[in-house]
């Protein structure tokens, strides 16, 4: 059974950092790309970054890119994202997903999400 | 980026009665090889979302067969032959044409009447 379980989440002032993990299971990690997403209950839910199966590839949605940075460490079924220069509309729920092996956008299977709230 | 439009965005439903959720696109969602590359996923009440249907019209590993994905270009739907209670939630429709710019609807949220 495909498992993903976050962690790292919780308060955090404007202008902080915070680095969020996926712990993964159930499947061979080192094989399938990754995304983050997160969701607000004013935005829904909007796509945040991406990583191929090796991390030799990512991409950034443009309200992040230049303060988030994704990563993974294959070796222990983690995946990554150090969130830095935080501000207030990124607080969210944060989804660790596993990709689809056939369509590697498709958002395969979820986490249970971890809170990040950005406030003073 | 490619806007996502669906409809309606409150659906209550009789049980054993069936269901349809349209879904439009600002600019198509087919590629060259033919595929749409438009997906169904529903957030059950308290849950992370779950795939349903990918590229338009397959379903997802474990998806009952009373849900299926229909339409091509700009116009999809989504369809339940006969609603449960397990099948309440919010269904969100995602177009992942235009990448990293995947984007989604802004949510059908399904209710037993």
């Amino acid at each position: 059974e495909v498992q993903l379980v976050e962690s790292g989440g919780g308060l955090v002032q404007p202008g902080g950092s915070l680095r969020l993990s996926c712990a993964a299971s159930g499947f061979t990690f080192s094989t399938y790309w990754m995304h983050w997403v997160r969701q607000t209950a004013g935005k829904g839910l909007v796509w945040v970054s991406r990583i191929d199966d090796d991390g030799g590839s990512t991409t950034y949605a443009d309200s992040v890119k230049g303060r988030f940075t994704i990563s993974r460490d294959n070796a222990k079924n983690t995946l990554y994202l150090q969130m830095n220069s935080l501000r207030a509309e990124d607080t969210a729920v944060y989804y660790c997903v596993r990709a689809q092996k056939s369509s590697r956008w498709t958002l395969g299977s979820w986490g249970q999400g971890t809170l990040v709230t950005v406030s003073s | 980026d490619i806007v996502m439009t669906q409809s309606p965005l409150s659906l209550p439903v009789t049980p054993g009665e069936p269901a349809s959720i349209s879904c439009r696109s600002s600019q198509s969602l087919l590629h060259s090889n033919g595929k749409n590359y438009l997906d169904w996923y529903l957030q059950k009440p308290g849950q992370s979302p779950q795939l349903l249907i990918y590229l338009g019209s397959n379903r997802a590993s474990g998806v009952p067969d009373r849900f299926s994905g229909s339409g091509s270009g700009r116009v999809f739907t989504l369809r339940i032959s006969r609603v449960g209670a397990e099948d309440v939630g919010v269904y969100y429709c995602m177009q992942s044409l235009q990448t990293p710019s995947i984007t989604f609807g802004q949510g059908t949220r399904l209710e037993i009447k």
